[in-house]
């Protein structure tokens, strides 16, 4: 199971753009590259997932890179509210869930006014 | 309505002592885990079913007993509370065949143990 590595933590101010980048250098042929977000108190949600090159919605976009060694989730114009720890993990494709998904410990993201 | 959902949202009990957390998701799913989350935010799972059937079992010490009496429900039931044991515990649930990697998670549950 491919694990991944990112940052302990990351500081940034209100209406700044925020990339936070995850390495997965074992990721396989069939593995999806997903985020979650998680307040505090709250379980974590899921925000953004893709495949290969950029993916984007309401939330944040995706970046990956054409080797999918690492990605770059990026938060446009970061809020107060967006003070959370971000969560990045590789799912094995096919629809299929049943795999072990490895969370880690996140980036802890700080949004200062 | 919450998707899912766990019960009691908090939990304070002696070491030694024996206790549940409750779990029901009314999403429709047929996977449902759980996952410790440790002080330093380490999130980890700890069991998974998929249609009432046992298919992950992470090295979980015997202490540690998930029971699914049917597909939208997965408890968790903790005998001989250790100090280690504190943290939260959060429940989840997926749809086999759909997104892959989505789970929907629950509040948690924050057991303290003294």
């Amino acid at each position: 199971l491919a694990k991944t590595t990112q940052p302990i933590s990351m500081d940034s101010y209100e209406g700044q753009e925020v990339n936070i980048t995850c390495s997965h250098n074992n990721i396989a042929t069939n593995d999806y590259i997903t985020w979650y977000q998680q307040f505090p108190s709250q379980g974590p949600r899921f925000i953004i997932q893709g495949y290969k090159t950029k993916v984007t919605n309401e939330v944040a976009s995706l970046f990956i890179p054409a080797d999918r060694k690492s990605s770059t989730l990026s938060l446009p114009r970061v809020s107060l509210s967006d003070t959370a720890v971000y969560y990045c993990l590789v799912a094995p494709g096919g629809g299929s869930t049943l795999g072990r998904l490895y969370f880690g410990r996140g980036t802890q993201l700080t949004v200062w006014p | 309505d919450t998707a899912v959902s766990q019960t009691p949202k908090y939990l304070v009990t002696q070491m030694g002592n024996d206790k549940s957390i409750k779990c029901e998701q009314n999403l429709g799913h047929d996977t449902m885990y759980w996952y410790k989350q440790d002080s330093k935010k380490f999130l980890k799972i700890m069991f998974s079913y998929n249609n009432k059937e046992l298919i992950i079992n992470e090295t979980v010490p015997n202490r540690f007993s998930p029971k699914s009496p049917d597909k939208a429900h997965l408890n968790l039931h903790i005998n001989s509370l250790e100090l280690g044991d504190s943290a939260v515990y959060f429940c989840a649930s997926s749809q086999e065949g759909v997104r892959t990697g989505e789970l929907f998670f629950g509040e948690g549950s924050r057991l303290t143990v003294l």
